[in-house]
């Protein structure tokens, strides 16, 4: 596609549910990123995948967090057991390798 | 105290005006230097991307870097209201592929 194009635009769970988050990256690019953004705050890294390698889950919170890309394409970021603190706008960018990375629309998630 | 400081405004200017926008951080390491615009709901868009010190000019933006002091600086000249948005200032260490952004600062242009 021409973008990042992220699925669910916005997810509305209850507490406790599981979620996906799903990434489709600009066709061609290698280099896959999660961030969260929280409103009034920059993005904050969450995990990155060369090709279908996880190379940087650093920024995971916890283990309730993982996300795969097993094909080097789409990614899914997905969250366990869901609490209310995991409500924010999550951006998935893409680039090619070690270049300039370009966002998505992001996925807003609300637990309630 | 965050990696990178950004004041997040709001900053309001009217139309025509030159735009100074500003970030610090702490880590010496970081070698690549980006701003975002990000309109509101939508996603971070790159605007300008250096490598190490220096400027870096594209069309009314002009990015600079000053590794000895840590600072960074976006000018926008003859500034237009479709410049109204959120800057966010974004960085990496050379080799990693981590960005870390600033906390974004709130532009408005007044016609």
């Amino acid at each position: 596609g021409a973008g990042v194009s992220q699925s669910p635009r916005y997810k509305v769970t209850k507490r406790g549910q599981d979620v996906a988050l799903r990434c489709d990256p600009i066709s061609g690019h290698v280099s896959l990123y999660w961030y969260r953004q929280a409103l009034g705050q920059g993005p904050e890294f969450l995990t990155y995948f060369n090709y279908e390698a996880q190379q940087d889950k650093s920024g995971l919170p916890n283990d309730r967090f993982s996300a795969e890309r097993p094909e080097g394409s789409i990614s899914t970021l997905t969250i366990q057991r869901t609490e209310q603190r995991d409500s924010a706008m999550y951006r998935c960018a893409s680039s090619l390798e070690g270049g300039k990375a370009f966002f998505g629309q992001g996925t807003r998630l609300t637990v309630v | 105290q965050k990696e990178v400081e950004q004041d997040p405004g709001p900053l309001s200017v009217p139309e025509g005006a030159i735009v100074s926008l500003n970030c610090t951080y702490s880590n010496s390491a970081f070698q690549y230097f980006m701003w975002y615009r990000q309109y509101s709901r939508k996603g971070p868009e790159l605007l300008m991307y250096t490598y190490s010190s220096g400027n870096k000019e594209d069309g009314r933006f002009t990015a600079q870097v000053d590794k000895s002091s840590k600072y960074i600086s976006l000018f926008i000249r003859d500034s237009q209201p479709s410049d109204s948005a959120t800057y966010l200032c974004a960085m990496r260490v050379g080799g990693a592929q981590k960005l870390v952004f600033g906390q974004g600062t709130r532009l408005t242009i007044n016609p």
